[in-house]
């Protein structure tokens, strides 16, 4: 069965400071994506990730995917407040395109000022 | 654009009653999934599909639920005798087409349940 698990689970950090989130999966996967959810919103998506060493970055966000370890990481970069969210990695359950997202259970960020 | 929708928006229900949740994908989306999504929680897939097909069904808690697609549009999300437990945010999503490499699923503003 496959798990994901994001760390930390809550993350509390200044403006303009650099800062990681990680998602471990368990098993392989054909892709991974990063979605962020405002409160009380619907989920936004940010970054699809479809092979191993793939680097996406937008604007103070860098995602990245090693396969070999089943982790990808979001950098965020000289972080500013409009950046406070919850950050959820998802992981395509199976192989051959099957649809079927298994998301991990969230980070929430919030910067301060 | 528009993007996906739903409707309710909020269901307040009673125990034992049935409820149905529509979804309406972004036009010309061939790939359509339904999540449930718990406080504090990431999404937990329940169903797809492409077109007027179900291609996996397998996170339907159980058999009061059911979805359907018919004319490979517009879908609808059906809970039978609700329990309180089935409480929880449903979100549906909608992609160009799930085969494709760089396919993303795009979500729904969600509908809130609630069963008294």
């Amino acid at each position: 069965e496959l798990k994901v698990e994001q760390n930390p689970l809550f993350l509390s950090m200044q403006e303009g400071k650099n800062y990681t989130i990680y998602c471990n999966y368990s098993t392989t996967s054909d892709r991974l994506y990063w979605y962020r959810q405002d409160p009380g919103k619907s989920l936004e998506s940010l970054f699809v990730l479809l092979s191993n060493g793939a680097v996406k970055q937008e604007g103070r966000l860098m995602a990245s995917l090693d396969t070999k370890a089943r982790l990808s990481t979001l950098h965020i970069t000289a972080a500013v407040h409009d950046l406070s969210a919850t950050y959820f990695c998802a992981v395509e359950h199976g192989s051959g395109n099957t649809g079927k997202l298994i998301f991990g259970q969230g980070t929430t960020l919030q910067v301060k000022p | 654009g528009a993007g996906v929708s739903q409707s309710p928006r909020y269901k307040v229900t009673k125990r034992g009653q049935d409820v149905a949740l529509r979804c309406d994908p972004i036009s010309g989306h061939v790939s359509l999934y339904w999540y449930r999504q718990a406080l504090g929680q990431g999404p937990e897939f329940l169903t797809y599909f492409n077109y007027e097909a179900q291609q996996d069904k397998s996170g339907l808690p159980n058999d009061r639920f059911s979805a359907e697609r018919p004319e490979g549009s517009i879908s609808t999300l059906t809970i039978q005798r609700t329990e309180q437990r089935d409480s929880a945010m449903y979100r549906c999503a909608s992609s160009l087409q799930g085969g494709l490499a760089t396919d993303t699923q795009y979500f729904g503003p969600g509908t809130r349940l609630t069963v008294l």
